[in-house]
């Protein structure tokens, strides 16, 4: 079935480094994928999204693109700040038909950035 | 200000005390859904209701009711709790409109079943 891997944490980085989070994914088809954060004691929010091979999501300086070739989703950033602390989730969505839309959650990388 | 709002954010209740978790969104969106999070599990969907009186199940449903009577909210049901039911639990709703696909979440329940 379908199913998204994703690094597993916790990562631990200086501030200003550069961060990749690696997700990849199992799929009958060409699912939208996403980008979740997590910031500590909150709920998950959406950080970026693809919808079609090659396209680049990105936000607040996270970048990530849709390869379809290699069925991969990978989150960047060049240098991240302590304020990027909390759980990222990767998560493909699928149209199981009509608007009836299946996301599947990874299991969440912690990310700790110290000053 | 958009959002959805789960009630009680923290509580600890012994095992077979029935409980309910609210949930309530009020963007009218038509799809809702509940999910558990679990150290090294990430997240799990429980239930999810894709409109009014539409409720199905997700990947871990043992345990949980759920109901979805008006638009607005969709309760999720512990009829008798288990210590393996505590987990901290999210809500989530989308709308159906093309291209807005996106899930806005709850800031989540912590439940401790002693």
């Amino acid at each position: 079935g379908d199913s998204v891997t994703q690094m597993e944490g916790p990562v631990t980085l200086s501030e200003e480094a550069f961060l990749t989070i690696n997700c990849t994914y199992t799929a009958t088809g060409y699912p939208s994928l996403f980008w979740y954060v997590q910031y500590p004691g909150e709920g998950l929010q959406l950080l970026l999204k693809a919808t079609k091979a090659d396209d680049k999501g990105s936000n607040k300086g996270f970048e990530a693109t849709y390869r379809k070739e290699t069925t991969s989703f990978h989150l960047e950033k060049g240098s991240v700040q302590v304020s990027d602390s909390a759980v990222y989730f990767c998560a493909p969505q699928w149209n199981s038909g009509g608007s009836n839309y299946k996301l599947t959650f990874g299991k969440g990388t912690l990310l700790t950035v110290n000053p | 200000e958009a959002q959805v709002t789960q009630n009680p954010r923290y509580l600890i209740t012994v095992t077979g005390k029935k409980l309910t978790v609210t949930c309530s969104q009020n963007m009218n969106h038509e799809y809702m859904s509940w999910y558990r999070q679990d150290p090294g599990l990430g997240l799990r969907q429980i239930y999810y209701s894709m409109n009014v009186e539409v409720t199905d199940k997700g990947d871990v449903p043992e345990g949980y009711k759920v109901s979805r009577k008006e638009k607005r909210n969709f309760p999720l049901i512990l009829e008798s709790p288990s210590p393996n039911q505590t987990s901290l639990y999210f809500c989530a709703s989308r709308s159906d409109r093309p291209g807005a696909n996106v899930l806005t979440f709850g800031a989540g329940s912590r439940l401790t079943v002693l």
